[in-house]
């Protein structure tokens, strides 16, 4: 299995910040890297597929960059609604494996 | 699209977990999509259970053990899991998610179930 760490586990911010979360692969994963937010109680939802493609109907402040092995969520200007826990997974090879997560808060 | 999951609760250890997902405004027999189920346990992070595809084909996290199997009901539009022989690790909210096959978006699950509780408890 393809092991994803992220960095830090935990943030906080305020509204109007630029907030940045790594991910990170075990091995070469292209650019098979998806990145979702979760609010408590909810299911995931997909914010940036493909490392940097933005889901329809996901605010343009988000934003996913890198390739390989190594990956990056940035939000601009941190808006009240952004507080949520976010999750990177790799699709390159099954079992797909997601990281631990970040939690960003006030 | 909507992704919607059923089944019981409690379970005991030893018995066999079924959930079922009913999906609405698609069809699972797209060529387009898996239909995946994945799990977390309360507090914790998100584990990739298996997909199935419409042909029938099925890939499974080994993780488990060969205990999951994934199956499909086109005349129902509906798909379910079943993990047999559950202890308490099993215990986690389980999702069912719709993840793109094709070249371009391999892979996301960008639609997915609210999830479903299930609690393994003697």
């Amino acid at each position: 299995d393809i092991q994803m760490t992220q960095s830090p586990s935990s943030l906080s911010a305020s509204v109007g910040d630029r907030v940045s979360i790594t991910c990170r692969a075990g091995q070469s994963i292209i650019s098979y890297l998806n990145w979702y937010q979760q609010k408590p109680g909810e299911a995931p939802q997909l914010l940036i597929y493909a490392a940097s493609s933005l889901h329809s109907g996901v605010p343009s402040r988000f934003s996913g960059s890198g390739s390989g092995t190594d990956f990056t969520l940035t939000i601009n200007s941190l808006q009240p609604e952004d507080f949520a826990t976010y999750f990177c997974q790799q699709s390159y090879s099954v079992p797909f494996t997601f990281g631990p997560g970040t939690k960003v808060d006030i | 699209v909507q992704l919607q999951e059923s089944g019981p609760g409690l379970l005991r250890p030893s018995q066999t977990l079924s959930l079922t997902c009913t999906v609405s405004g698609g069809s699972i027999n797209s060529g387009e999509f898996y239909w995946t189920w994945i799990r977390q346990p309360a507090g914790k992070g998100l584990e990739w259970i298996g997909r199935m595809y419409s042909s029938g084909s099925t890939d499974y996290n080994p993780s488990l053990n060969n205990r999951v199997s994934i199956s499909a009901d086109t005349s129902t539009n509906q798909f379910s899991l079943k993990l047999r022989y559950v202890t308490a690790a099993d215990t986690a909210v389980y999702y069912c998610a719709r993840e793109c096959r094709i070249s371009g978006c391999y892979g996301r699950a960008d639609y997915w179930g609210q999830g479903n509780l299930v609690t393994v408890s003697s």
